[in-house]
């Protein structure tokens, strides 16, 4: 049972533009989310989070938004750069500590 | 490099090995965490400790995985009589304790069981 869903595995976008990355989630009991990045041949690197509290966080290039009624989350990366190319990854947390991902999605930025 | 240490990063054993891991967490970090990921798929959630105590164990680790952190420092995930289907990338993170505090990953053990 997925309970933390990425349903775009793959998303190409121009140098410059604004890169949206989706995330929906079944289970209510969640409440903090994670973006995190990867490189081929890595771990996992921690981007961003949100606490089930707020409905936005920005650092820099990254906003995360979250509509909770909806049970959805979305990464803008704005301006988009051609080093923002990996898998990104969605994650999802109960208070046990437990992180939840999603499956990624592969964002190419072309030059 | 004060990240999480993993070691070796890649694992080749032939079916009914035993094999074991090494992560190595960031020093400050007093939570330890083991995930599993396999091709197109998230990390999956092993087991965590806080210290030196087992705190959770996903119904994934079978009795054949055994993870121990003697110390409160380093951790080892031993897989006895390896399957076919125990190849993948075996991640170690670790974290603070203190409120929600986001997982730093080390890169990885890659086991392929032939």
């Amino acid at each position: 049972d997925q309970q933390v869903k990425q349903n775009s595995p793959s998303l190409s976008v121009q140098e410059g533009r604004i890169s949206i990355l989706n995330c929906d989630y079944t289970n209510s009991m969640f409440d903090y989310f994670l973006w995190y990045k990867k490189y081929p041949a890595e771990g996992p690197t921690f981007l961003i989070s949100i606490s089930s509290i707020k409905d936005k966080n920005e650092d820099g290039r990254f906003t995360v938004f979250l509509n909770k009624s909806a049970k959805h989350l979305s990464l803008h990366i704005v301006p988009s750069q051609p080093g923002d190319s990996a898998v990104y990854f969605c994650a999802a947390l109960t208070g046990a500590n437990n992180l939840f991902f999603g499956t990624g999605t592969r964002l190419t930025v072309i030059p | 490099d004060t990240g999480v240490s993993q070691d070796p990063r890649h694992k080749i054993t032939k079916r009914g090995q035993n094999v074991t891991f090494r992560c190595d967490p960031i020093s400050e970090h007093n939570r330890l965490y083991w995930y599993r990921q396999t091709l197109g798929q998230g990390p999956e959630f092993l087991t965590y400790f806080q210290n030196e105590a087992q705190l959770e164990k996903s119904r994934l680790l079978s009795d054949r995985f055994s993870a121990e952190r003697p110390k409160g420092s380093f951790s080892t995930l031993e897989i006895q009589r390896t399957e076919q289907g125990d190849s993948a990338m075996y991640l170690c993170a670790s974290s603070f304790s203190q409120g929600h505090s986001p997982l730093h990953f080390g890169n990885g053990t890659r086991l392929t069981v032939t």
